[in-house]
């Protein structure tokens, strides 16, 4: 089974609508991380959480927002998608001792 | 502003010639780079981490470089199989585990 989940793997809605993404990791890792990819963009950093009562904004938080419910568990909404919000979406984990992120296998959300 | 760049954006290679890519990067304080396989459709698979200059690290046929203002991935007689978009990363000293990434390397190897 894989350490990182994510689901929806693929989510096509329409805009103004609410969405949320889940994350789930086995790992036992403490950090976790919500990234998007646009084609020709880097890996952009959302939202990132070190412990389960800690959340901070990365680079491009306006319109995304976040839940820590568990070690485990990280998830992502938007609240009313728009269609620049279509893109992939990653998830990934670090151990608080390592700097090594390790990602899910991403989530393909088109806004329509 | 801090930046990652990656060239060049796309690379052919014929089966066993042998080629590198370029990660360069002006963040202040370098705790870390990090390079990253990822093929169409999937996430980012984790391939090297290298923290100092003159730091080399191996895996199968490629082969990861640091100087004080960049990096190289040497792909070394590569085969079909190792087509993919190479990203890389790094993590400036203060910065708490985030990460500044490349927009990657499209590498196709063709037998």
């Amino acid at each position: 089974d894989a350490d990182v989940t994510q689901t929806p793997r693929n989510r096509i809605t329409k805009t103004g609508k609410r969405i949320m993404l889940e994350c789930s990791q086995t790992k036992g890792h403490d950090r976790m991380y919500w990234y998007r990819q646009d084609p020709g963009l880097g890996l952009r950093l959302i939202y990132y959480s070190f412990d389960v009562k800690d959340i901070n904004k990365g680079e491009i938080s306006d319109g995304y927002s976040v839940s820590r419910q568990a070690q485990a568990k990280f998830s992502l909404s938007l609240e009313s998608a728009i269609p620049n919000q279509t893109a992939l979406y990653f998830c990934a984990t670090s151990d608080l001792r390592a700097d090594t992120q390790y990602f899910g296998p991403g989530t393909r959300l088109t806004v329509l | 502003e801090d930046q990652v760049t990656q060239s060049p954006e796309a690379l052919r290679l014929q089966e066993g010639e042998s080629s590198s890519l370029n990660c360069s990067y002006t963040v202040s304080g370098l705790r870390g780079l990090f390079w990253y396989r990822q093929d169409p459709g999937k996430g980012p698979e984790f391939l090297f981490t290298l923290y100092s200059a003159g730091e080399e690290k191996e895996k199968e046929r490629l082969k990861a470089t640091l100087t004080k203002k960049e990096s190289f991935l040497h792909i070394t007689a590569p085969k079909p199989e190792d087509s993919a978009t190479y990203l890389c990363a790094v993590q400036e000293g203060d910065s708490w585990g985030k990460l500044q990434f490349g927009a990657g390397t499209q590498v196709v190897v063709t037998p």
